[in-house]
């Protein structure tokens, strides 16, 4: 299986600050990776897949950017519904799951 | 309204057989794969398999193959997943989604609100 690492675990932030998730391959994934927000009790919802698309209906202060093994989720601006976990997943054998991160209230 | 609906909450004891579902509306079913997703309770998400029910192509993550069925009924629209033989080890909420084809691999742009799943004696 391909392993997917996030970092950080959690983090503790304000609305309005710039969030950056960030999530590693354990091989070249190309750009087979799509990030997930989960919200307590719910689903999780798609944010970007194909490393940088913007799903249809997501705010446009979501970003994704990366390729091979290294890929990066940005918040530009963090609103109170942004507080969730948020999930990397890799397609491009088996699909597998990043650990998740926190995003918390500071 | 696109959407999947899976079926209720279930409390079961452990050995016994279960068979949840999901069913798809408002797009053509028979058109994407639908797969499962366990989330066991405070933890990540976890893949267990895909069926195309057009076809009734089914393939499993290597950690959940031979420890569940996936079938569908393309008839009514509806993908299943059964246990023979259920384990503690099996309580956690589960997840169908419906799998987007790219390229070799696939996202998941529809989710059910999950089915929680009981096991205790």
């Amino acid at each position: 299986d391909i392993q997917m690492t996030q970092s950080p675990s959690s983090l503790s932030t304000s609305v309005g600050d710039r969030v950056t998730i960030t999530c590693r391959a354990s091989q070249n994934i190309s750009r087979y990776l799509n990030w997930y927000q989960q919200k307590p009790g719910r689903a999780p919802n798609l944010l970007i897949y194909a490393a940088s698309s913007l799903q249809t209906g997501v705010p446009s202060r979501f970003s994704g950017s990366g390729s091979g093994t290294d890929f990066t989720l940005t918040i530009s601006s963090l609103q109170p519904e942004d507080f969730a976990t948020y999930y990397c997943q890799q397609s491009y054998s088996t699909p597998t799951f990043g650990q998740g991160t926190k995003v918390e209230i500071k | 309204e696109v959407q999947l609906v899976q079926s209720g909450a279930e409390v079961k004891k452990p050995g016994e057989s279960l068979k949840i579902s999901c069913k798809g509306s408002g797009y053509s079913f028979i058109s994407y794969w639908i797969g499962w997703v366990r989330q066991m309770p405070g933890k990540g998400l976890e893949w267990m398999g895909i069926i195309y029910p057009g076809d009734s192509d089914t393939r499993y993550s290597p950690s959940f193959q031979g420890q569940v069925t996936i079938s569908a009924d393309k008839s009514i629209s509806t993908a299943y997943l059964q246990w023979s033989s259920l384990k503690a080890s099996d309580n956690a909420m589960y997840y169908c989604a419906r799998h987007v084809t790219w390229g070799i691999g696939w996202y998941f742009d529809l989710w059910g609100r999950g089915t929680l799943v009981t096991v205790s004696s």
